[in-house]
């Protein structure tokens, strides 16, 4: 059973505009999330995280939601950019010994 | 200019035989780890290793096995008994793996080709 939900496959946002990626997690005890971003044929790059004691972390264009009660993250991506064209991944952790559970990824198209 | 270097970027290999695939890091990190992604999936963990000479089974090791000789270096052996090799092996490292905050950073990731 899926620990860490991405349930939108595929998302499409216009240049300029803002780009909303979510993610949903089941487990309660997870208590550092992470997102990643990846090109086609290359390995993920790390984009920003967030620990469980806060609600919003920031760099830059991106920004990271927390909400604990829905187990819900969102990743906000403003202005959003050709270049933002990717697959942005979600993963969680447990604890200082836990693995990373990764949930599937969306593919995010920005058009010019 | 440090990193993670996978090679090769794309492997073919026949049905049957084993195959090594290298991962090499010059971060200094204490911690080393093997994942696969399948088309339209997430990453899932095959092995780990937090430091020399010792290393831990993930989600999916059946079929795999690796080796961590040197800090630098984690190769990941595709076994004969690997169902489904065909898939993207991605490897990555961290610093500082007993806190919660460790951050893990990706090599570029070999495509493997079973025929």
């Amino acid at each position: 059973d899926q620990q860490v939900k991405q349930n939108s496959p595929s998302l499409s946002v216009q240049e300029g505009r803002i780009s909303i990626l979510n993610c949903d997690y089941t487990n309660s005890m997870f208590d550092y999330f992470l997102w990643y971003k990846k090109y086609p044929a290359e390995g993920p790059t790390f984009l920003i995280s967030i620990s469980s004691i806060k609600d919003k972390n920031e760099d830059g264009r991106f920004t990271v939601f927390l909400n604990k009660s829905a187990k819900h993250l969102s990743l906000h991506i403003v202005p959003s950019q050709p270049g933002d064209s990717a697959v942005y991944f979600c993963a969680a952790r447990e604890g200082s010994q836990g693995n990373l559970i990764f949930g599937k990824g969306t593919k995010l198209s920005v058009k010019p | 200019d440090g990193g993670i270097t996978q090679s090769p970027k794309y492997l073919f290999r026949k049905e049957g035989q084993n195959v090594t695939l290298s991962c090499e890091q010059n971060l200094n990190h204490d911690a080393m780890y093997w994942y696969r992604q399948d088309p339209g999936q997430g990453l899932r963990l095959i092995y780990y290793s937090q430091i020399v000479n010792d290393f831990q089974k993930g989600d999916i090791a059946e079929g795999y096995s690796v080796s961590r000789e040197k800090k630098e270096s984690f190769p990941l052996t595709v076994t004969s008994a690997q169902k489904n090799p065909t898939a993207f092996y991605l490897c990555a490292s961290s610093s500082q793996p007993g806190l919660i905050t460790d951050t893990q950073y990706f090599g570029p990731g070999t495509r493997l080709t079973v025929l």
